[in-house]
């Protein structure tokens, strides 16, 4: 069955930087594109970035643009979000999903909590 | 950015009874527009794609319609599982720009 692990959140100070993780099982990661997807403590959904299979297409919500970046290891089965110059506002659960052939995000993780607090 | 709008924010309905949930885009998104579940603690869970199309696993009372900028989730009959925050999300956009709805909450009356 498809499996999505997220790791690596954690407290991190105003400015700083976080890499998650997220492992990948279950199906053949190098066939999907991947997105990771947040949700600040009680609010809503918000789309942060978003790679194509081989990892040469890549976007950015303008909330993260030029702070995150995104990438993926196909040989390991795994994204990541590398998240520098962190802000208050950037704390959330942070999510990775697949995206589906009709870009949707057909299977989620369980999430890691991101803090950015001083 | 398309901005999505979900009514109403809170649905109180009874077990057994049917719930429409709505979802308004402020421009056309067409019929890309996807509808998730989530309960507390837990992830989304993708339901409808395609405005109208089921995914997989998903029973048959969660339906889904609309196109253009106007969308509904109806679902028939309420079992105590269903009871959870609805959202729905456009993916429209090329290159990618998704956009969620702030959220319909379904509670039991």
């Amino acid at each position: 069955q498809v499996q999505l692990v997220e790791s690596g959140g954690g407290l991190v100070k105003p400015g700083g930087s976080l890499r998650l993780s997220c492992a990948a099982s279950g199906f053949t990661f190098s066939d999907y594109y991947m997105s990771w997807i947040r949700q600040a403590p009680g609010k809503g959904l918000e789309w942060v970035s978003y790679i194509s299979s081989s990892g040469s297409t890549i976007y950015y919500a303008d909330s993260v643009k030029g702070r995150f970046t995104i990438s993926r290891d196909n040989a390991k089965n795994s994204l990541y979000l590398q998240m520098n110059s962190l802000r208050a506002e950037d704390t959330a659960v942070y999510y990775c999903a697949r995206v589906d052939i009709v870009a949707t995000f057909d299977y989620w993780g369980q999430g890691t909590l991101v803090t950015v607090s001083s | 950015e398309i901005v999505m709008t979900q009514s109403p924010a809170t649905l109180s309905v009874s077990p057994g009874e049917r719930a429409t949930l709505s979802c308004r885009a402020s421009q056309s998104v067409s019929s890309n527009l996807a509808w998730y579940q989530q309960k507390p603690g837990q992830a989304p869970r993708l339901l409808i794609y395609g405005a109208s199309t089921r995914a997989t696993g998903i029973p048959a009372r969660f339906s889904g319609s609309g196109s253009g900028t106007e969308f509904t989730l109806t679902i028939s009959s309420l079992q105590s599982e269903d009871f959870a925050v609805y959202y729905c999300q456009q993916y429209n956009n090329w290159p990618p720009a998704y956009t969620f709805g702030q959220g319909t909450k379904l509670e039991i009356k």
